[in-house]
């Protein structure tokens, strides 16, 4: 079946670059996802990522896809206290890309 | 609403009891999504709606679990006999459609049960 990982912790110092990694088994979807949880607030989509493109940036934002490997990634440059969350990794299962799979969620500490 | 929303916000309930749990989504949102996140954990995928009908119920982890939605628009999660393995959060999500394109979940702010 389908299925999402990631790790589910990551520790970064201010300032640093945070790589937040995912595998993946659905390879038919056209888009993947990250979605980010902040402590009390809901979950909200961060940034997407064309399953044709090998990288997208988007400001401190960026998103690697390695089709082959099946691994995702998420890089956060200048890391902010304010980046303290949880992120999910979602891969649709299925052309249809209604069914979203979540990972279990990497929780980002940002250390002083 | 703007967004998508859910009561009650909190449900404390005694171990047998029913409890339902409403979610309504963004208006003409045609995809609604239930998931479970359990304490310190990742979200666990329990049933999705494209309009009425639920085409996936392979996340309900049992028949004491079930769904509905009527006039494409508000569902209902219910819960016979709670167990205190229920307790979590329960998120609801909706989105515009399905088929080959972006499509963007939005979430409602989950419902916190508590079996006690």
């Amino acid at each position: 079946g389908e299925d999402v990982e990631q790790s589910l912790f990551l520790s970064v110092r201010e300032g640093d670059s945070s790589v937040i990694n995912c595998t993946y088994t659905d390879s038919s979807s056209t888009y993947l996802y990250w979605y980010k949880q902040e402590p009390g607030a809901g979950l909200q989509l961060l940034t997407y990522i064309f399953s044709n493109m090998d990288m997208k940036q988007d400001q401190r934002l960026t998103v690697l896809l390695n089709k082959k490997d099946k691994h995702l990634s998420l890089r956060i440059a200048d890391t902010q206290t304010g980046d303290s969350a949880i992120y999910f990794c979602a891969d649709p299962a299925g052309d249809r890309d209604d069914k979203i799979i979540f990972g279990k969620g990497t929780r980002l500490h940002i250390l002083p | 609403g703007a967004g998508v929303s859910q009561s009650p916000s909190n449900k404390v309930t005694e171990k047998g009891k029913d409890v339902e749990l409403r979610c309504d989504p963004i208006s003409g949102h045609t995809a609604l999504y239930w998931y479970r996140q359990r304490l310190g954990q990742g979200l666990e995928f329990l049933i999705y709606f494209q309009g009425n009908s639920a085409p996936d119920k392979s996340g309900l982890p049992s028949d004491r679990f079930s769904a509905e939605r009527t006039g494409e628009s508000v569902s209902t999660l219910t819960i016979q006999r709670t167990q205190q393995e229920d307790s979590a959060v329960y998120l609801c999500a909706s989105s515009l459609s399905g088929g080959n394109s972006y499509n963007e979940q939005f979430f409602g702010p989950g419902t916190r049960l508590t079996v006690l």
